[in-house]
Formats: C-alpha cells, sequence, structure tokens
C-alpha cells in the first residue's frame, strides 16, 4: 500500500514565525502536491513538484514556499505564518504508470497560528 | 479554467435511505473525474474515478457515479446509507494524468438514525 505521512497531526505556531510541514512517501512518486482545505472552499492547490529541485505555483502560493531535495520528500513553508494561514494542510502523489490516475493523501496537519 | 461545483453543502439523511451527491464541473477539454471521501480526523481516500468508457462507474462501499457529458455532471449514488457513510465527500476534476485536481467545495453527508 502507498503510504503518505506528514510529519505533525496538529501544530501550533506564533505569528511571524518560520514554520516547515514535511511530507513523505514511500512509492517512489514523481509528482507531489499540498494542498491547503477550509471549510466550504474544499481543497485548493499551493504548490506541486514533478521531480526532485522542480516546483510549481498552484492557485494560491502566496506566502507560502516549497522544497523538494529528495524524490520522497516534499516540504512546505511558510516564511513568516500569519493568522489567515491557519487552516488544515494535505499532502499527496501520484506516480507514473499508475493506471488508476488516483493521488494519494496524507492525513493532514491541523495549523493553527495565533 | 476548470472549475466544480458541488450543489449541496450537507445532505441529511436517515439510515437505509437512498442518497445523491450532485457534481457539476466546468472545462473545455476532456477530464478524468473522481470522488473523495474524508472521514473526521483522516486524509482523503479514493472512492471511485471516470476515466474512460462506461459512464456508470462502481466505487468502494457500495457507491457508484454517472458521467454524464451533456450535462457536465458526475453524481455520486448510493441506494441505502449507512451510519458510517457520514463523511465529507469531494468531487474532483483533472485535465491531465498526474497534474493538479481541482476540488470542489464539499458535501457534507449526515446519516441519521
Amino acid at each position: 500500500d502507498v503510504k503518505v505521512t506528514q510529519s505533525s497531526r496538529y501544530l501550533v505556531k506564533r505569528t511571524g514565525e518560520k514554520v516547515f510541514l514535511e511530507c513523505v512517501q514511500d512509492m517512489d512518486h514523481e509528482n507531489m502536491f499540498w494542498y491547503r482545505q477550509d471549510p466550504g472552499l474544499g481543497l485548493r492547490l499551493i504548490y506541486f513538484s514533478y521531480d526532485v529541485k522542480m516546483k510549481e505555483k498552484g492557485d494560491i502560493p502566496e506566502g507560502y514556499s516549497v522544497s523538494r531535495e529528495k524524490k520522497e520528500r516534499f516540504s512546505l513553508i511558510l516564511e513568516s505564518a500569519s493568522t489567515n494561514q491557519t487552516s488544515m494542510y494535505l499532502c499527496a502523489s501520484i506516480g507514473p504508470g499508475q493506471g488508476t490516475y488516483e493521488q494519494y493523501f496524507g492525513p493532514g496537519t491541523r495549523l493553527t497560528v495565533t | 479554467a476548470q472549475s466544480v461545483t458541488q450543489l449541496d453543502s450537507q445532505v441529511p439523511v436517515f439510515e437505509e435511505a437512498p442518497v445523491e451527491l450532485r457534481c457539476n464541473y466546468s472545462s473545455s477539454v476532456s477530464v478524468y473525474l473522481f470522488w473523495y471521501v474524508q472521514y473526521p480526523n483522516q486524509g482523503l481516500q479514493l472512492l471511485l474515478k471516470y476515466l474512460s468508457g462506461s459512464t456508470l462507474v462502481k466505487g468502494i462501499n457500495g457507491f457508484e457515479a454517472e458521467f454524464n457529458k451533456s450535462q457536465t455532471s458526475f453524481h455520486l449514488r448510493k441506494p441505502s446509507v449507512h451510519i458510517s457513510d457520514t463523511a465529507e465527500y469531494f468531487c474532483a476534476v483533472s485535465e491531465e494524468y498526474g497534474n493538479k485536481l481541482v476540488f470542489g467545495a464539499g458535501t457534507i453527508l449526515r446519516v441519521k438514525s
């Protein structure tokens, strides 16, 4: 089974702090994604990466950056956390040759910025 | 640009009743369509997908969906729901394999006894 893990389930940070959210997948997937989930808005794509050291902006990249130094790991960085970044963050991955076209999701990190 | 509209934010239903969760999408090209489910405090799990072929798609837990190209819809149905089906359901569309999914706002299904 594909496994996508996220470093924390719950995180509380202060305004202005630098925050790192880590995501690791164990299936050698090429593509990885970071989404933000808010009530009534569904999931919105922040950034995605289709290879090591490659990244592309999604629909709401402002205030975020990402890092992909190794194929299995995709990090989301909040350079200076703000209260409007309080949200649930979900990581997903998908690999080439997967006939299912299914993105596999991690359990999510609920971030609160105070 | 793609977009997905889930027409109901919440659907209350009694146990063993049928349910339909509605999803409409807009896209100028061929699409791949998905329904995901999120149980409380968990990540998303794929229920079913439409890639091509038969327009009636069967998924896990007794759910099915029908792709209607002329109406640009992909409604999710189950003939008899259980308490354990209480969750949030998301419809999503992708125009390209491996690329980003565009999600609807979600529908919370509440099954009552």
